[in-house]
Order: C-alpha cells, then sequence, then structure tokens
C-alpha cells in the first residue's frame, strides 16, 4: 500500500499553465480510471477539483482539467490565477486500499 | 445541504485512545460510504479506513489494522473513528469524507485535530 508519486512544487505565472504528476502503478492508477484530484488551501479542509480521471464536478472551472497514461494521471490547470495557490493532491483507488499522493505545492509567481 | 460535522480538538496521552465522531446531515446517511483519512502536521493525506453505514462494514489501510475501529449510529446519522494505543506520530488533523462514487470524496467534515503528547 504505497503513496502515489507527486512533484513537490511546481510554479507559474498568472495566464500560464501547469501540470502535475502523479505516478502509480499498475495496481492503482494503471489499473482503475478512479483517479480524483483535492485542492486543498492552508488551515482547509480538502475540495474534489477532478473526479475519475478526467471529470470535474459543478462549480470547479474549466481550467481545471485531468488525464491520464499508463501509471501515471495529470493535472493541468490552464490559466493560472492567484487563487489557484494551494496543494493538490492525487487519489487513486487500488481495490483494498485508496492511495494518496504527497502533494504538490502550486505557486502563482 | 450536504454537511459532514466533525467533533472538537482533542489532546491525548501516549497509550490512550481517541474517538472522533462525524455527524452528516443533507443526505441519507445509509446511502454512501464514508471514509477517514489524517493528515499529519506539514504533510500530506492518508487514508486510514471506510465504513458502510448500509451494514457497518469496515476496511482499514494495513497501516492501521489492530488499532482502529469505525462504527457508526444510523439513529443520528454519526460515524465514529477510535484510534487506540496512541503514539506521537498519530498528531494529525483526522478528516471523514464523504465517498460519492467510487473514491470519489465530494464532501469532507472540518477535520478533528488529534494531538498527541506526554
Amino acid at each position: 500500500q504505497s503513496a502515489l508519486t507527486q512533484p513537490r512544487s511546481v510554479s507559474g505565472s498568472p495566464g500560464q499553465s501547469v501540470t502535475i504528476s502523479c505516478t502509480g502503478t499498475s495496481s492503482d492508477v494503471g489499473a482503475y480510471n478512479y483517479v480524483s484530484w483535492y485542492q486543498q488551501h492552508p488551515g482547509k479542509a480538502p475540495k474534489l477539483m477532478i473526479f475519475d480521471v478526467s471529470k470535474r464536478p459543478s462549480g470547479v472551472p474549466d481550467r481545471f482539467s485531468g488525464s491520464k497514461s499508463g501509471n501515471t494521471a495529470s493535472l493541468t490547470i490552464s490559466g493560472l490565477q492567484t487563487e489557484d495557490e494551494a496543494d493538490y493532491y492525487c487519489c487513486s483507488y487500488a481495490a483494498i486500499y485508496t492511495a494518496f499522493g504527497g502533494g504538490t505545492k502550486v505557486t502563482v509567481l | 445541504q450536504v454537511q459532514l460535522v466533525q467533533s472538537g480538538a482533542e489532546v491525548k496521552k501516549p497509550g490512550a485512545s481517541v474517538k472522533v465522531s462525524c455527524k452528516a446531515s443533507g443526505y441519507t446517511f445509509t446511502g454512501n460510504y464514508l471514509h477517514w483519512m489524517r493528515q499529519a502536521p506539514g504533510q500530506g493525506l492518508e487514508w486510514v479506513g471506510w465504513i458502510n453505514p448500509n451494514n457497518g462494514g469496515t476496511d482499514y489501510a494495513q497501516k492501521f489494522q489492530g488499532r482502529v475501529t469505525m462504527t457508526m449510529d444510523t439513529s443520528i446519522s454519526t460515524a465514529y473513528m477510535e484510534l487506540t494505543s496512541l503514539r506521537s506520530d498519530d498528531t494529525a488533523v483526522y478528516y471523514c469524507a464523504r465517498d460519492w462514487n467510487g473514491n470519489t470524496f465530494d464532501y469532507w467534515g472540518q477535520g478533528t485535530l488529534a494531538t498527541v503528547s506526554s
């Protein structure tokens, strides 16, 4: 039951795009299309941003998008805005457990 | 509207137990699994386990098996997570979250800080 691998940090200027990778294994990310992404601001509970690899819940801006290739999922934020500065976590179903990534801090320069 | 409201902060000594509650409202309590996660200070999210409020079934992360018990009281739409034999590295914010669809956590509680200190 291992954690998924994410970069510790990514950064970009307002209006730019950033992509966060989330690498798992053939037992979790590679096996199921149940990958979700969460945004967390300091001191707050996580917020669902993407589910089922690439679907956006109602109310989440369309500048957030998700994809997957093999054992790696990705979250892209297009047209970066200051309020997007936060920690982001990927999550994958893995049958007998649920795996989270270690988190990526997105900094808006 | 859907809400998950957790119990307040706790301070416990090493070796003690902590029990956190999560009261659900705004939806049918027995209709969705509830998961528990935790987040140590400055660290990432860690999955603890889930409970199925429909039948009380549970599944726990291997790391916590033998130390964690999840229960519920459907009459008051409340789930509980108890962690025993606490150590200092159990200090964390504990969250409950509703599983909407295949490990998709659409609503989260506000979090409960459990501090383990002698």
